[in-house]
């Protein structure tokens, strides 16, 4: 079976610090890739996706940005992180196309201090 | 714009009575449809889901129905646990691309 693993869990961090979130995907080949941001009170906003390695698009201009330096490997980085970012983010993985459901880490809390 | 939106932001409803949860949308090229639900400091879990083809999609006690021509859909919950207890997001999505649009959830509390 697929799982997702997204760390860390929990993450406080000051202003202008980097950042850096992994996600990896088992038990599946070639999936498409998300990073979302649950912001307080807001529903999940897509900030990437990748539909193969090296292969990321984004959604709406931010501080952050995506890798994928490997099939099953998500990663969301920042330079120097604003306030702004703090927020729930989560990783997701899908197969193919369609609208086939997306399937969710746990997720990592960070707060921007 | 909210493509997908989730205009009561809580329900709470009795042990063993129907929950039902609502969920409007704008885009018409949507054609897939999905519900999430989401217990704190965790990530959604997805629960059931709904093509453009159909009007009713139904696992064991949850149903979602869609109607097109109102851009409307819902989920029914019956009967409803206190374990349903949760965030529950509507999800949308177009064509041959995956990318999900999501409401901004409801939460559902049921009472026992």
């Amino acid at each position: 079976s697929q799982t997702i693993h997204q760390w860390p869990a929990t993450l406080v961090q000051p202003v202008g610090s980097p950042l850096s979130l992994e996600c990896t995907v088992e038990g599946t080949s070639n999936p498409n890739l998300y990073w979302y941001r649950q912001a307080a009170g807001r529903g999940l906003q897509l900030l990437f996706y990748s539909v193969g390695i090296g292969q990321i698009s984004s959604e709406v201009p931010q501080n952050l940005s995506a890798s994928r330096p490997q099939d099953r490997q998500f990663i969301l980085s920042s330079k120097k992180l604003l306030l702004s970012d703090s927020g729930f983010y989560l990783c997701a993985w899908s197969t193919g196309t369609g609208g086939r459901p997306q399937h969710f880490g746990d997720g990592t809390r960070l707060s921007i201090l | 714009d909210q493509q997908v939106k989730q205009n009561s932001p809580s329900l709470s409803v009795q042990e063993g009575r129907i929950s039902i949860l609502n969920c409007d949308y704008t885009n018409s090229m949507f054609d897939y449809f999905l519900w999430y639900k989401k217990y704190p400091a965790e990530g959604p879990t997805f629960l059931i889901s709904i093509s453009s083809i159909k009007d009713k999609n139904e696992d064991g006690r949850f149903t979602v129905f869609l109607n097109k021509s109102a851009k409307h859909l819902s989920l029914h919950i019956v009967p409803s646990q206190p374990g349903d207890s949760a965030v529950y997001f509507c999800a949308a999505s177009a064509g041959a691309n995956s990318k999900l649009t999501f409401g901004k959830g409801i939460t559902l509390s049921v009472r026992p």
